[in-house]
């Protein structure tokens, strides 16, 4: 594909309910990340794939927070139970490893 | 504290001048550092990436340099144009962090006519 993409590019959801935000990375890339970046401030890491693999994922703010990649491609981020405070842009971005991350657009959530 | 601080945290220019944003970091060991342009709704796209030994590089209207011994960076942007409105972002790259990356909190920058 062209880049990373990302699905839904917005989310609103009610407190309590689990949310799921998929990202398709750039075709051959082996390394896979999500960051959280909340309203007015710097973005934040959560998870590092390399394959199918998570060896990072210190970031994750809560055991509310998971997120499995398949096939070496598509990675899902789910959110259980969704508060308030998980309100913010979630981005993916991909790599080779060692190499420059590439972002997607990110998607939007909102809790209501 | 973030171990990559970034100043001014906002500014605004006229078009066709010149400004500078500051990064300073703490991170340790270091492995390379890079500027990112994230415009409103988008993600981040790298504009430069430094190693350790490189002191200076270019990237059309957008110039950064690297400090390793005082652990500062900076970003200069020439001749600003309207489209340059945008969040700056510092990131740091630790030696042997899996290439996670530590972001700075990004200076807002506007550029008016």
């Amino acid at each position: 594909g062209a880049g990373v993409s990302q699905s839904p590019s917005n989310k609103v959801t009610e407190k309590g309910k689990d949310v799921e935000l998929r990202c398709d990375p750039i075709s051959g890339h082996t390394a896979l990340y999500w960051y959280r970046q909340r309203l007015g401030q710097g973005l934040e890491f959560l998870i590092y794939f390399q394959g199918n693999s998570a060896p990072d994922k210190s970031g994750l703010p809560s055991d509310r927070f998971s997120a499995e990649r398949t096939g070496e491609s598509v990675s899902t981020l789910t959110i259980q139970r969704t508060q308030q405070e998980d309100s913010a842009v979630y981005l993916c971005a991909s790599s080779l490893v060692r190499y420059e991350q590439y972002f997607g657009p990110g998607t939007r959530l909102t809790v209501t | 504290k973030n171990q990559v601080e970034q100043s001014p945290q906002s500014l605004i220019i006229l078009e066709g001048k010149n400004c500078t944003l500051q990064c300073n970091y703490t991170v340790s060991p270091f492995s390379n550092l890079r500027w990112y342009k994230q415009d409103t709704g988008r993600g981040p796209v790298s504009l430069t990436i430094m190693t350790f030994s490189e002191n200076t590089k270019s990237n059309g209207r957008y110039t950064a340099t690297l400090d390793a011994d005082t652990k500062q960076s900076s970003l200069h942007i020439t001749a600003s144009q309207l489209s340059d409105s945008a969040s700056y972002i510092c990131v740091v790259i630790r030696w042997g962090g899996g290439n996670k990356l530590t972001f700075g909190t990004g200076t807002q920058l506007k550029v008016e006519l």
